[in-house]
């Protein structure tokens, strides 16, 4: 089956300019999850999705991060503005399901954030 | 929040020899997870457990989830080159995964 696809894999862009990054689950996946990872730590939690629903989003920083998935397929996750502490992989998993058992997460190869 | 913690932080071994890392965290899990993460890549999902005790292995891999739920190791046996790279753990009890820090593993031919 095809992995997770995720674009851009590398963006470089200056403080307080916007950036977006796309992900495509893999098929039939109904759980979406976006972790950003910065160097030299363990992936975070930012927002999880079951279908096009929000199911735990309280790790987001709204002020400046959205992220949607509007038919409960691929998704899309921005930053406006971004700032310098917002370089990090941003990465995303999908998976069949969230209750035990069904949870177990496919990552893509994620998108390198770097803020200058 | 809860918090995984992960040890050693690096490792630096002799090809051919045994691994062992663990995770602990101060609350209890349902689902425990072991992940490998390479360079410029997502992490790749290593051994699953769901039950506590569940003793579970993936060729050289062996994954343990601990009685009291609030722990889990990882054992490679007879490591190679390419066992290199990043070991993460990992938590859920509803789906919302908590990671570890990581455990880097450098092996020497």
């Amino acid at each position: 089956e095809a992995g997770v696809a995720q674009s851009p894999r590398y963006k470089i862009i200056e403080k307080r300019q916007s950036v977006a990054f796309w992900c495509n689950p893999i098929s039939g996946h109904a759980t979406l999850y976006w972790y950003q990872q910065i160097l030299g730590q363990g992936p975070k939690l930012l927002i999880q999705f079951q279908n096009n629903g929000v199911v735990d989003d309280s790790q987001l920083p709204k002020d400046r991060f959205s992220a949607e998935r509007l038919k409960g397929v691929d998704s899309t996750l921005k930053i406006q503005p971004a700032k310098l502490e917002d370089s990090a992989v941003y990465l995303c998993a999908s998976s069949y399901g969230y209750t035990s058992g069904a949870n177990v997460l496919t990552f893509g190869a994620g998108s390198r954030l770097t803020v200058l | 929040g809860q918090q995984l913690n992960q040890s050693p932080q690096s490792m630096f071994i002799q090809e051919g020899e045994d691994v062992s890392m663990n995770c602990t965290s101060s609350s209890i899990f349902n689902t425990w997870l072991w992940y490998k993460q390479d360079p410029g890549e997502g992490p790749v999902l290593l051994i699953a457990l769901y039950k506590a005790g569940e003793l579970t292995s993936n060729g050289r891999l062996t994954a343990q989830f601990g009685i009291t739920r609030k722990d889990s190791f990882l054992n490679i046996s007879a490591s190679i080159p390419s066992d290199v790279g990043i070991y993460f753990c990992a938590g859920s009890n509803t789906g919302k995964l908590i990671f570890g820090q990581g455990t880097t593993l450098q092996v020497k031919p």
